[in-house]
């Protein structure tokens, strides 16, 4: 299994602003994937991070938006740039840990852009 | 394109009646599902899944679901509601290896 802790649980941002949200993972993994519900939706995949390359953004998402790092096996970031209220959600990461395949999700990060 | 379906985007149940979520996959070979259940303000619980063997599979809570790989479906039920079940489900889609493909979610309203 695979903890997951999210830094920050909450932010309430000025339009314009970025806010960088951090995911760490209690063992080691290879795959890191980042997810942006909407209010009232479903998830939607931002990314998908492995550690050593550029992040792989799904149609719709763009670096220069969400700039995603993945310094090692066990942490990651998800910059939400110039944001808008449009921004505003909940960011979760998730990754798949374990000999079988499973996913693991944080608790999110509920982000409010005024 | 892969997808995953949820028709049912509201249910309302009374407690203590039996519950049935519908989740219908369109995928080239059979993936592995899940059922979440989302409880508001709250993250992301996992209430059961399928990766090969019975179909029939035993979840948290007193969930079950059954694959129906005839039907590409993956219901999830429950034989007896309690007013604490009310909340969203999402059943999720998807290879080891690749992200999860969630369908659009089941709001679920229990009434006493």
């Amino acid at each position: 299994s695979a903890v997951i802790s999210q830094k920050p649980s909450r932010d309430i941002c000025q339009r314009g602003t970025s806010l960088t949200i951090q995911c760490q993972v209690d063992s080691q993994v290879t795959m890191m994937f980042w997810y942006r519900q909407q209010p009232g939706q479903s998830l939607t995949l931002i990314a998908t991070a492995n550690q050593g390359s550029e992040a792989t953004y799904e149609s719709g998402f763009v670096i220069d938006k969400f700039p995603i790092s993945r310094p090692n096996l066990t942490f990651s970031t998800l910059t939400v740039s110039n944001m808008s209220p449009e921004d505003s959600s909940i960011y979760l990461c998730s990754v798949e840990a374990g000999q079988s395949y499973e996913q693991y999700f944080g608790p999110g990060t509920r982000l409010t852009v005024t | 394109a892969q997808s995953v379906t949820q028709p049912d985007i509201h249910i309302t149940v009374s407690e203590g009646a039996s519950l049935e979520l519908r989740c219908n996959y369109s995928y080239g070979a059979t993936p592995y599902l899940f059922w979440y259940v989302q409880s508001p303000g709250q993250g992301l619980q996992l209430l059961l899944k399928y990766f090969s063997g019975d179909t029939l599979v035993q979840g948290i809570k007193g969930f079950e679901a059954e694959f129906k790989r005839s039907q590409s479906s993956f219901n999830l039920r429950k034989p007896s509601v309690h007013w604490s079940d009310a909340a969203e489900y999402f059943c999720a889609v998807g290879y080891s290896g690749y992200a999860l493909n969630f369908g659009k979610g089941t709001s679920l309203l229990v009434t006493p």
